[in-house]
C-alpha cells in the first residue's frame, strides 16, 4: 500500500544544519520529492530524486535516498529563519500520476 | 510565484450555497490536479485531468464537480456542503510525458483557496 511518514516537527537553531527524514512504503516509486510550504502559500517544489539515485545535491538542499530502508532525508545546510515552513516529502508511483504525500515536517529555526 | 494562480483565495459559505474555485495555470502543461488539504490528514488527491479528460476521480462526493475547460483552467464546483468540507483546496498542474501515467515528475502548486464551510 501507499504510505508516507514524516515527524512531525524539528526545531533547529539558525546556521546549523537541519535534517528531515522520510520513509515510504511503495517500492514502485519512480520519483521522490520535497515540497516547502509557507504558512498561506501553496506547496513549493524544492527538489526531487529519481528513485535510481542515491543522492542530490542542490545549492544548501542535499536529499539522501536509501532504498533498501525506503529512507529519504533532506538536509539543509546553513538553516536561516526564512526556512521555517512545513515541509513535505511524496513520491509519484508508478503507473499513478498524481502524489502521495506525508503530512508534513514543521521546521523551526531560532535565531 | 510558480505559475498557478487560484481564485478566491479565500470563500466562506454556506452550506446551502453554490460557488466555484477556479485555478489557471500559465506554464503550458497538460495536466491538471485538485487537491484537498485539511488539518488533520495529510494532502489528499480529489481530481486529475490529462488533456482536459478526467483520468482520476478518488472517491470524491458528488458535492464536489471538477470541470476542465481547457488545459490551462480548472475548476471546482461546489454546492451543500458540509462543514468538515472546510479545507485549503490546492490546484496544481504537470507536464505529463510520453510515458503517461507516472512519468510527469513536477507537479507546481497554485497558493490554495482556504475554504470555510458555516
Amino acid at each position: 500500500g501507499e504510505d508516507v511518514e514524516q515527524s512531525l516537527f524539528l526545531s533547529v537553531r539558525e546556521g546549523d544544519s537541519s535534517v528531515i527524514n522520510c520513509t515510504y512504503t511503495d517500492s514502485s516509486s519512480t520519483y521522490l520529492y520535497w515540497y516547502k510550504q509557507e504558512p498561506g502559500a501553496g506547496l513549493q517544489l524544492l527538489t526531487y530524486i529519481f528513485s535510481n539515485m542515491d543522492m542530490k545535491q542542490d545549492q544548501r538542499l542535499t536529499v539522501l535516498l536509501n532504498k533498501k530502508d525506503k529512507h529519504l532525508s533532506l538536509r539543509i545546510a546553513d538553516t536561516q529563519t526564512g526556512d521555517s515552513a512545513i515541509y513535505f516529502c511524496a513520491e509519484s508511483l508508478r503507473g499513478r500520476r498524481a502524489l502521495t504525500f506525508g503530512s508534513g515536517t514543521r521546521l523551526q529555526v531560532q535565531p | 510565484e510558480t505559475g498557478v494562480t487560484q481564485t478566491p483565495r479565500h470563500l466562506v459559505m454556506g452550506m446551502t450555497n453554490k460557488k466555484s474555485l477556479k485555478c489557471e495555470q500559465h506554464l503550458g502543461h497538460n495536466a491538471m490536479y485538485w487537491y484537498k488539504q485539511s488539518a488533520k490528514k495529510p494532502l489528499e488527491l480529489m481530481f486529475v485531468y490529462s488533456l482536459e479528460e478526467r483520468v482520476e476521480n478518488n472517491s470524491v462526493p458528488s458535492r464536489f464537480s471538477p470541470e476542465c475547460p481547457n488545459s490551462s483552467h480548472l475548476f471546482l464546483h461546489l454546492h451543500t456542503l458540509q462543514p468538515e468540507d472546510s479545507a485549503l483546496y490546492l490546484c496544481a498542474s504537470s507536464q505529463e510525458g510520453q510515458g503517461g501515467a507516472g512519468s510527469s515528475y513536477e507537479q507546481y502548486f497554485g497558493p490554495g483557496t482556504r475554504l470555510t464551510v458555516t
